[in-house]
């Protein structure tokens, strides 16, 4: 079956500029994660969302960064006015229901600020 | 904050060898383990993962043991295979509270699996 899907998997884009990446979950996946993964590092989690509860954006790291998610389906995540250092690879992750399952990840979108 | 670790950043093992990764943890909250693999270039792929009322787990080729005690999970890898060679990474999740639901990941240790 499909697994997690992220587009684009390339982002260059200048500082300052907006971007919006794009994750489709796994079909019947509730719970859906976005972590952020600098050079060779671990994974950092941003935000999780789980069914119609209020999404847990408390890895966020500042009010640039946001996400929203279409009832259980696609979510987006926007960085607004990019800085150097919010070049990473964002990765996406869902999960049936969230509770101690393990959480099944996309190829991520590799994003590249000039 | 609660944070997962490693022990061994690299890892060099022969084609056929056994395998043993190691991960500390401080969250003694912790609930939940699962071990990821990382190609380059790729997503983390589900390798295997146990829970806190468990001490080991097996799956095909590996077998994950953890020790609450010490606060301790680690990887084994039976006769390890070229096509092992990655990055590895423990992530751990609490079992309720506000932290439910997200895992906390290491930094990664890398294995090489020379021919």
């Amino acid at each position: 079956g499909a697994g997690v899907s992220q587009s684009p998997s390339n982002k260059v884009t200048e500082k300052g500029k907006d971007v919006e990446l794009r994750c489709d979950p796994i079909s019947g996946h509730t719970a859906l994660y976005w972590y952020r993964q600098r050079l060779g590092q671990g994974l950092e989690f941003l935000i999780y969302f789980q069914g119609n509860s209020a999404p847990d954006k408390s890895g966020l790291p500042s009010d640039r960064f946001s996400a929203e998610r279409t009832g259980e389906s696609v979510s987006t995540l926007t960085i607004q006015r990019t800085q150097q250092e919010d070049s990473a690879v964002y990765l996406c992750a869902s999960s049936p229901d969230g509770i101690n399952q393990p959480q099944h990840f996309g190829d991520g979108t590799r994003l590249s600020i000039l | 904050g609660e944070n997962v670790g490693l022990h061994l950043p690299t890892l060099s093992v022969q084609e056929g060898d056994n395998s043993i990764i190691n991960c500390a943890y401080s969250n003694s909250a912790s609930d939940y383990f699962i071990w990821y693999k990382q190609e380059s270039g790729k997503g983390p792929q589900f390798i295997i993962d146990i829970r806190s009322n468990m001490d080991k787990r097996q799956g095909q080729r590996v077998t994950v043991l953890l020790n609450k005690t010490v606060k301790h999970l680690s990887l084994q890898i039976a006769a390890t295979q070229p096509g092992d060679s990655a990055v590895y990474f423990c992530a751990e999740t609490p079992a309720g509270g506000t932290s439910y639901g997200k895992l906390t990941f290491g930094q990664g240790t890398i294995l090489t699996v020379h021919p």
